[in-house]
């Protein structure tokens, strides 16, 4: 059972460049989550998906889009990257409950440069 | 509003004092949910503590205990006997039922380090 899982590890990028990061989990959750970890700033929300087939924007979506193809699978993509979207990428996953807020578990984060 | 705020940025103790890291949220919401994660420094978030807003019962787990209480907006975190492997940024998080999912919102955390 390996949790949640990031591809890549690691990534530098040229301004301009695109690139998507994967992230997959084998726990058979619901909700998946983008977010960024900025020094300072603690983790903020990117978009997030209610189920297959279905995303939705997050604290800060600007310049990210996102795809939830399958259950088990949050793609994040970058169009056109840019120095400011130099971070920590974390993706995480929980149930889904109507009376409750379930724990996230978190992927081990993919550190992105762009140049 | 919801914040979540951890006014220690950074904390150093020597190895067995014990450590208290704050944390005070903000939410008009009846029905929450707080939590503690750990950040070692290879980097990966881990899960410490889960705690409802109708159960203001203190928790211990080992040498780490939680003090939630209500009245103040606080969600503390405590380690006993500290250890090097403490070593750690915590955050504090809250999720509300606001908006129909389960949406974390992050403190800035809280770096602790612990010398030998």
């Amino acid at each position: 059972n390996a949790g949640v899982t990031q591809t890549p590890k690691f990534r530098v990028l040229k301004t301009g460049q695109s690139m998507t990061l994967l992230c997959a989990q084998d726990m058979n959750h619901e909700y998946m989550y983008w977010y960024r970890q900025d020094p300072g700033m603690g983790l903020r929300l990117i978009h997030y998906s209610v189920g297959e087939g279905t995303t939705a924007k997050g604290e800060v979506p600007d310049g990210y889009n996102v795809s939830r193809l399958k259950k088990q699978n949050f793609l994040l993509g970058l169009e056109s990257a840019a120095p400011s979207q130099t971070s920590v990428y974390f993706c995480a996953s929980s149930w889904v409950s109507r009376t409750s807020t379930d724990t996230q578990y978190f992927g081990p984060g993919t550190r992105l440069t762009v140049l | 509003a919801q914040k979540v705020t951890q006014a220690q940025t950074e904390i150093s103790v020597v190895e067995k004092e014990d450590v208290t890291l704050d944390c005070v949220y903000e939410t008009r919401d009846t029905t929450y949910y707080l939590f503690w994660y750990k950040q070692p420094p290879s980097g990966e978030l881990v899960f410490l503590i889960r705690r409802n807003s109708f159960d203001e019962q203190n928790e211990i787990s080992g040498r780490y205990s939680w003090n939630f209480q209500k009245s103040t907006s606080s969600f503390n975190f405590t380690i006993t006997a500290s250890q090097v492997v403490d070593s750690a940024v915590y955050f504090c998080a809250l999720s509300t039922l606001s908006g129909g999912y389960n949406k974390l919102i992050f403190g800035a955390g809280t770096r602790l380090a612990v010398h030998p």
